[in-house]
């Protein structure tokens, strides 16, 4: 069964710094999708950064890069000169073929960036 | 603008009256999706669409029906609410061929159930 762990509920940064959100996740399906959407208070979700299974090289957008690592099935997102309106909710998220191509998400982390 | 919408964005309603929270995509996407936002929960799939008229359950489907009479519409029914389905409700679509593309949410409808 397909699983995303998210073990940070919370994490601050101060403003330019850069922030590493942990994901880890399980599947066996060998072809998979890994998706970081961020949530702020006003409670859209806003689609960040996709990784796929057999991509070759890390995902990149904008200050957003995403550190697939998987051997040790982790996928943790790296957010580069933290600026205060990226304080909001953070949810990894997985879709598999097996699954029905649904999306199966974590519990979120919440970051904070203060001046 | 590609976007998806729903409508309303926010319900307060009583035990036992049926409600609609309508779903609409422009992008002409074949896979559609809602999901329950609960805290500590993270999203949680109801049902799931891939394509018109077929729908499928996810994995909270109890207390709710979906229909997908055209691409464009998936409408999510509660016809008896109750107080535990007071949540956050999100629709999304996406396309679907045999890849993995990102699915694009609407904006959030949160129902409250007295």
């Amino acid at each position: 069964a397909q699983k995303i762990t998210q073990t940070q509920p919370g994490m601050f940064v101060q403003e330019k710094e850069a922030v590493t959100l942990d994901c880890t996740y399980d599947t066996s399906d060998p072809s998979y999708g890994l998706f970081w959407y961020k949530q702020p208070s006003s409670g859209e979700m806003i689609f960040l950064i996709y990784q796929g299974s057999y991509d070759q090289q890390n995902a990149t957008e904008g200050r957003y890069s995403l550190n697939f690592q998987k051997a040790r099935k982790s996928a943790n997102l790296v957010i580069s000169a933290s600026q205060l309106g990226d304080s909001a909710m953070y949810f990894c998220a997985m879709r598999d073929l097996t699954g029905f191509q649904k999306l199966v998400f974590g519990t979120g982390t919440r970051l904070l960036v203060s001046p | 603008e590609a976007q998806v919408t729903q409508n309303p964005r926010y319900l307060i309603t009583v035990t036992g009256k049926k409600l609609t929270v309508t779903c609409s995509q422009n992008m002409n996407h074949e896979y559609m999706s809602w999901y329950r936002q609960d805290p500590g929960l993270g999203l949680r799939q109801i049902y799931y669409s891939m394509n018109v008229e077929v729908t499928d359950k996810g994995d909270v489907p109890e207390g709710y029906k979906v229909s997908r009479k055209e691409k464009r519409n998936f409408p999510l029914i509660l016809e008896s609410p109750s107080p535990n389905q007071t949540s956050l409700y999100f629709c999304a679509s996406s396309l679907q061929d045999r890849g993995l593309e990102t699915q694009y949410f609407g904006p959030g409808t949160r129902l409250l159930v007295l």
